[in-house]
């Protein structure tokens, strides 16, 4: 079975600043989805950005980008010129190519950007 | 834009009770899910359903059934509701095809209450 790990609860920065959130995983597949999803408060979970795990290449969404590394099953997010509008509740997610379409998820890491 | 609508954002149910869940979504995916969010745990599968009249159990099924009769409406049931399933429960589709065949997309959040 697949798992997540989050290991940062909670982090918070200054607005305008560099974040990074991490992101571990375990599984025997070789080739799987990762994604990274924000949930604002009170609002609905959206998709970030997303990595196939046979590309080597790393995803980027305008400030967003991954930082994929298959070898350590690791898979961090880096949100640059951090806004306000970032302040989330922030999921990765991993999901199998084959198979059931189901995704497995992290703990969460709750990210908080101050003025 | 897709569309994933849940009957209620709040909902306060008595111990025993036979609670249900509504999830509707508009853009005739054939996949949809129900998540429970719980703090430190992230998100957890429940149910999941690929097609009408079809069901799969997730990770933690004790306590719920599903019902899909139409293929825009995937219902969660609480039997007999209990305090321990007190929790943001997340409803989910995909299209099982196309560009999107592997985002998710999330409903509001239904945040449920047993005393």
């Amino acid at each position: 079975a697949q798992t997540v790990t989050q290991s940062q609860p909670e982090m918070s920065v200054q607005e305008a600043e560099t974040v990074t959130l991490s992101c571990t995983y375990d599984t025997s597949e070789n080739n799987y989805y990762l994604f990274w999803y924000k949930q604002p408060p009170s609002r609905q979970m959206i998709l970030v950005i997303r990595q196939e795990a046979y590309k080597q290449q790393n995803a980027t969404e305008n400030r967003f980008s991954v930082n994929f590394q298959k070898a350590a099953k690791s898979f961090s997010l880096k949100i640059s010129d951090s806004q306000l509008g970032d302040t989330a509740m922030y999921f990765c997610a991993f999901k199998r190519i084959q198979g059931a379409q189901k995704l497995v998820f992290g703990q969460g890491t709750r990210l908080t950007i101050n003025p | 834009d897709v569309k994933v609508t849940q009957s209620s954002r709040y909902l306060v149910k008595r111990t025993g009770e036979k609670v249900f869940l509504e999830c509707v979504q508009d853009m005739d995916h054939e996949n949809m899910f129900w998540y429970r969010q719980d703090p430190g745990l992230g998100l957890r599968l429940i149910y999941f359903s690929y097609d009408v009249k079809m069901k799969e159990k997730g990770d933690i099924p004790e306590g719920y059934s599903v019902s899909r009769e139409k293929k825009e409406r995937f219902s969660l049931i609480l039997e007999s509701a209990s305090t321990n399933q007190t929790s943001m429960y997340l409803c989910a589709s995909s299209t099982a095809s196309g560009r999107l065949r592997n985002e998710q997309f999330f409903g509001p959040g239904t945040r449920l209450t047993v005393l």
